[in-house]
């Protein structure tokens, strides 16, 4: 049971490049979101899915974009990689609305 | 809007000094829960405890405990006898209703704590 895996855990891109994060759960939760986390503001919310196929937008979701084909997979993508983007990314899956959330270790992403 | 508040950027404390961590939110929602996560120098976040907005009962858990009033929006983290291995930046997060029919968690900017030997 690996919990919630992220991939890849490092990552530098240049401005313009594209790529996607993976996110997987093998817990069999609905809900998956994506949050980043920057110096002195805590985490904020990307997007996030309640279920197979459906996303929904969050607090920060401009440059973004996610899918969720799989239940157990959920991918944010960068089209076109800005520096305001570096930042450390949080994949996290919940069972339920409104239980705890179990957090991925995170993919440190740098922009040039 | 909702809104989360850790005011207390840094913390540093001794070993064995009793400590609390400040949480205040903002909600118009009646229901709602609030949480508290604990992210370690090796980066994880970890989840602490869950609260719903109908349960003001405090909680003890070993040497952490914690108080949630709605009178003054605060549900406040406090860990006794600290340790060194509680050194950790903790957040306290809320959990509402969102407009699109789902729900949505703000998270504080976080609280560090630094404990010494």
């Amino acid at each position: 049971n690996a919990g919630v895996t992220q991939t890849p855990k490092f990552r530098v891109l240049k401005t313009g490049q594209s790529m996607t994060l993976l996110c997987a759960q093998d817990m069999n939760h609905e809900y998956m979101y994506w949050y980043r986390q920057d110096p002195g503001m805590g985490l904020r919310l990307i997007h996030y899915s309640v279920g197979e196929g459906t996303t929904a937008k969050g607090e920060v979701p401009d440059g973004y974009n996610v899918s969720r084909l799989k239940k157990q997979n959920f991918l944010l993508g960068l089209e076109s990689a800005a520096p305001s983007q570096t930042s450390v990314y949080f994949c996290a899956s919940e069972q339920r609305p409104w239980f705890e959330q179990f957090f991925g270790p995170g993919t440190r992403l740098t922009v040039l | 809007a909702q809104k989360v508040t850790q005011a207390q950027t840094e913390i540093s404390v001794v070993e064995k000094e009793d400590v609390t961590l400040d949480c205040v939110y903002e909600t118009r929602d009646t229901t709602y829960y609030l949480f508290w996560y604990k992210q370690p120098p090796s980066g994880e976040l970890v989840f602490l405890i869950r609260r719903n907005s109908f349960d003001e009962q405090n909680e003890i858990s070993g040497r952490y405990s914690w108080n949630f009033q709605k009178s003054t929006s605060s549900f406040n983290f406090t860990i006794t006898a600290s340790q060194v291995v509680d050194s950790a930046v903790y957040f306290c997060a809320l959990s509402v209703p969102a407009n699109t029919g789902g729900f949505k968690t703000i998270f504080g900017a976080g609280t560090r704590l630094f404990v010494k030997a």
